[in-house]
């Protein structure tokens, strides 16, 4: 399989716990995404990476959150002292920069209790 | 602000056409449509896009209008597979690939 794996795909912690969610992308993809997303509600951005650099954050993107991609391949978004709103599932993306298309992994469900 | 407006849900009978329409009203020149939908559990995955021509792939078509302020997708036999949230979206020039996402139409198909 050569799509966008996510890592876990459920996962359910204590609030209070950090979580961290992995993201393999299409190979030679040099976009990565991440959204999150919660029940009834379309994906919401919260950061994108071009290569190793991250470009953008959004403002849903507290200090709580982290993403890295140390080396331009996978990526991690950590989520430390995890609230019950938190509860989301986390979507990665990638895609070829400037090209149309972009492709969603499946998704990591987060249940903060 | 990229926003499109679609309706929230609609309803198709099983073998039937379906037309998704979307409102893109502020659209600027260069600006394509892309459309992605989502199933029950899964991840958004792309369906089309288009700039000024209709367009066609296996999954679907693409109708848009003249002055490119709405747009149409249309699957042409709906089966129950093709129950899902579709997104009508506009990615904004200066942020290409910030892919913005709202609420969608929710498609149910009835047997």
């Amino acid at each position: 399989d050569t799509g966008v794996s996510q890592d876990p795909r459920h996962k359910i912690t204590k609030r209070g716990q950090n979580v961290t969610f992995r993201c393999d992308p299409i190979s030679e993809h040099n976009r990565l995404y991440w959204y999150r997303q919660t029940l009834g509600q379309g994906p919401e951005f919260l950061t994108y990476f071009q290569n190793e650099a991250q470009l953008e954050k959004s403002r849903l993107l507290s200090d709580r959150f982290s993403a890295e991609r140390p080396k331009g391949s996978f990526s991690t978004l950590e989520i430390q002292r995890t609230e019950q709103g938190d509860s989301a599932m986390y979507l990665c993306a990638s895609s070829i920069q400037m090209r149309d298309t972009i492709y969603f992994g499946e998704g990591s469900w987060l249940t903060v209790v | 602000d990229a926003k499109t407006t679609q309706p929230n849900s609609m309803e198709s009978n099983e073998e039937e056409p379906v037309h998704l329409p979307c409102n893109h009203s502020t659209i600027s020149g260069t600006d394509y449509i892309h459309w992605y939908r989502q199933l029950p559990s899964q991840g958004p995955e792309y369906v089309i896009h288009g700039l000024t021509s209709n367009v066609n792939n296996r999954m679907a078509s693409l109708a848009i209008a003249e002055d490119r302020k709405s747009s149409t997708l249309i699957l042409h036999r709906a089966t129950l597979r093709d129950a899902a949230v579709y997104y009508c979206i506009r990615p904004m020039k200066t942020s290409y690939d910030k892919v913005i996402f709202g609420p969608g139409t929710s498609l149910s198909v009835i047997p």
